[in-house]
């Protein structure tokens, strides 16, 4: 069990939108940054967000993140089928001195 | 930014591995490092971190007590001493480079590639 929530599965179809949500506590997400990571099948995860809602260099804007209160919220726009993988959300949980992550969200561009 | 794990493998129950994360493009010293791991078909979850210094070290309650993170930063490199090994500890290993110096609020900027640790008799 996850301490993030997150849906285990989105869909939609090439050139659409898509939000992955991401829910936590106030021990969480409501005091703390996130961040999002990107996983295809058979790689290593790479960061998409952090700071809630900042983009690494080489990210491109088609990923946003934002946050509000307990819960954040990844966006993706202009759905490629290279988009397809697992989404991670990830952020320190005060309480438990931890990073916590959640349990990843299946994207399938259809 | 790269870094390239090496040493996982098959072992067995109550066996030892010595994980290795060679790293290289950034000032080594400058910044926390971490262990993650992904049991197969599962989520991620954070096994260790060390701060840049080599100081605090941090353990998953899942491992503590059975691995030691350590590094040496004359030489770039990042261990995870994984000794009493169970079944449950089988998953990929990613070494990961945190945001800073601490790892009290961070987050993963660069990943490895990840070595497979497979523990079972």
């Amino acid at each position: 069990q996850s301490v993030l929530t997150q849906p285990p599965s989105v869909s939609a179809a090439p050139g659409q939108k898509v939000t992955i949500s991401c829910s936590g506590s106030n021990s969480n997400i409501g005091n703390n940054f996130v961040s999002w990571y990107q996983q295809i099948p058979g790689t290593a995860p790479k960061l998409l967000i952090y700071d809630n809602d900042k983009r690494p260099s080489g990210i491109p804007d088609r990923f946003s993140g934002s946050k509000s209160g307990t819960s954040a919220t990844l966006g993706i726009t202009g759905l490629q089928t290279g988009d397809e993988a697992d989404f991670y959300c990830g952020t320190w949980d005060s309480s438990l001195s931890d990073v916590v992550f959640g349990g990843g969200t299946k994207l399938t561009v259809l | 930014v790269q870094l390239v794990e090496s040493g996982g493998g098959l072992v067995q129950p109550g066996g030892s591995l010595r994980l290795s994360c060679a790293a290289s493009g950034f000032t080594f010293s400058k910044f926390a490092m971490s262990w993650v791991r992904q049991a197969p078909g599962e989520g991620l979850q954070w096994v260790s971190a060390i701060s840049g210094s080599g100081g605090s070290p941090y353990y998953a309650d899942s491992v503590k007590g059975r691995f030691i993170i350590s590094r040496d930063n004359s030489k770039n490199t990042l261990y995870l001493q994984m000794d009493s090994l169970r079944v449950e500890d089988t998953a990929v290993y990613y070494c990961a480079k945190m945001s800073s110096g601490s790892y009290y609020g961070g987050y993963f900027d660069s990943w490895g590639q990840g070595t497979l640790v497979t523990v079972s008799s």
